[in-house]
């Protein structure tokens, strides 16, 4: 089945700067890589998410870029705000009978300081 | 409108006594999903409900892990028999059906087995 890593597992930056999570998927299959916040005590909340036709997508300061050849695809938050701290899951929907479930990689921990 | 609303919160229990979690799902969302974040884990897949129909139960840990929905709309999560190690968070997550691919999460129930 689809197996999903993601690096790294903590990532600490100063205000302003960017941040780069790296994830990456075993089933050549999957067409579909959401990426979600979550924040201390509250659920996930998809912040982007992009699908196998599509290389790069953009939202203000946050992108998602896919390599479907390398299987891997990234998060790019540009000009990062202590609000941005939270954890970060990525995660592909596979293809073939698991195509209604979401794997989830282990998650980064991203602390922005001001 | 309304987002996915669980219960209980936070739930205490003893090894051994059954739980019941209850989530309830954004209206008219069709699909319903169970997962579960174990401490500084990512989300694992329990269960998929289409309608009141499960496809998918390929995630439950056991066969002390069950779950029902009822009127294609509020689902339940039954774990018997609780053990130490079902401390997690259970969160639900649930969306319409067609090409729609965003899971809306809840906040999730927390449950400490001691």
């Amino acid at each position: 089945g689809e197996n999903v890593e993601q690096h790294p597992s903590t990532l600490s930056v100063q205000e302003g700067d960017s941040a780069v999570i790296k994830c990456t998927y075993s089933d050549s299959a999957s067409n579909y890589f959401p990426w979600y916040k979550q924040e201390l005590g509250k659920g996930p909340q998809l912040i982007i998410d992009i699908r196998s036709n599509v290389g790069e997508k953009k939202d203000q300061r946050i992108a998602v870029t896919l390599n479907k050849t390398a299987k891997h695809f990234s998060l790019h938050i540009t000009e990062t705000q202590p609000e941005d701290s939270a954890v970060y899951f990525c995660a592909a929907r596979p293809g073939g009978t698991g195509f209604q479930k979401l794997v989830f990689g282990t998650g980064t921990r991203l602390l922005v300081s001001p | 409108g309304a987002g996915v609303s669980q219960s209980p919160s936070n739930k205490v229990t003893e090894k051994g006594k059954d739980v019941e979690l209850r989530c309830d799902p954004i209206s008219g969302h069709t699909a319903l999903y169970w997962y579960r974040q174990s401490l500084g884990q990512g989300l694992e897949f329990l269960i998929y409900f289409q309608g009141n129909s499960a496809p998918d139960k390929s995630g439950l840990p056991s066969d002390r892990f069950s779950a029902e929905r009822t009127g294609g709309s509020v689902s339940t999560l039954t774990i018997q028999r609780t053990q130490q190690e079902d401390s997690a968070v259970y969160l639900c997550a649930t969306k319409r059906t067609g090409p729609a691919d965003t899971q809306y999460f809840g906040p999730g129930t927390r449950l400490t087995v001691l």
